[in-house]
């Protein structure tokens, strides 16, 4: 595709329950990065992928965030055991390396109920 | 650790003013410095980015300055529209990789 996607756009889901959210990044992009982003803040960085090396997982929160990467191509974010404090938009990006210029999907908004 | 401080949080403009969004950081690895625009509901999107090397860098309305020696650089927006309005990032990532780490946002308005 042209840009980076992910999906679902939207996801309600029930506290206690595993969300995996996809990210489809740029066609050739080796980077790929996961940030969270709550209503109204910053970007919060979860974990960041670079070809074939081992992922920089310094930002996700708990031991119920994880993201697997297979290759240079999709992402899956997994929470398990969803808590409220984890709704939030979850935005993918993707960039080629070295240059640092990344670009960002829509992002998934979570809401936990 | 917030290894990049961005202010104001919040900012409003008139039609045709000048808007300006700072930024500091602390880790002198960093070498490349990019601004991204967040309309509600989008994802980030890059505006302007810099490098070190330079002081200023302008593309339309749109200027970034930077101080190397007091590590701050900063976001000019000339003759500001209300299609300006939106969420402002600065981000900053090292030279050994490209993992960016963004500052708070601002949020700009602009009044017609």
């Amino acid at each position: 595709g042209a840009g980076v996607s992910q999906s679902p756009s939207n996801k309600v889901t029930e506290k206690g329950k595993d969300v995996e959210l996809r990210c489809d990044p740029i066609s050739g992009h080796t980077a790929l990065y996961w940030y969270r982003q709550r209503l109204g803040q910053g970007l919060e960085f979860l974990i960041y992928f670079q070809g074939n090396s081992a992922p920089d997982k310094s930002g996700l929160p708990s031991d119920r965030f994880s993201a697997e990467r297979t290759g240079e191509s999709v992402s899956t974010l997994t929470i398990q055991r969803t808590q409220q404090e984890d709704s939030a938009v979850y935005l993918c990006a993707s960039s080629l390396p070295g240059l640092g210029r990344a670009f960002f999907g829509q992002g998934t908004r979570l809401t936990v109920v | 650790q917030q290894q990049v401080k961005q202010s104001p949080q919040s900012l409003i403009v008139q039609k045709g003013g000048i808007s300006i969004i700072n930024c500091a950081y602390e880790n002198t690895a960093f070498d490349y410095f990019p601004w991204y625009q967040q309309f509600p509901g989008k994802g980030p999107a890059l505006l302007i980015a810099i490098r070190p090397d330079v002081s200023e860098k302008k593309e339309g309305r749109f200027t970034i300055s930077f101080n190397k020696s007091a590590k701050q650089f900063s976001l000019h927006i000339m003759d500001s529209q209300p299609g300006d309005s939106a969420t402002y990032f600065c981000a900053a990532s090292k030279r050994a990789g490209n993992m960016l780490t963004f500052g708070g946002g601002t949020r700009l308005m602009v009044k017609p």
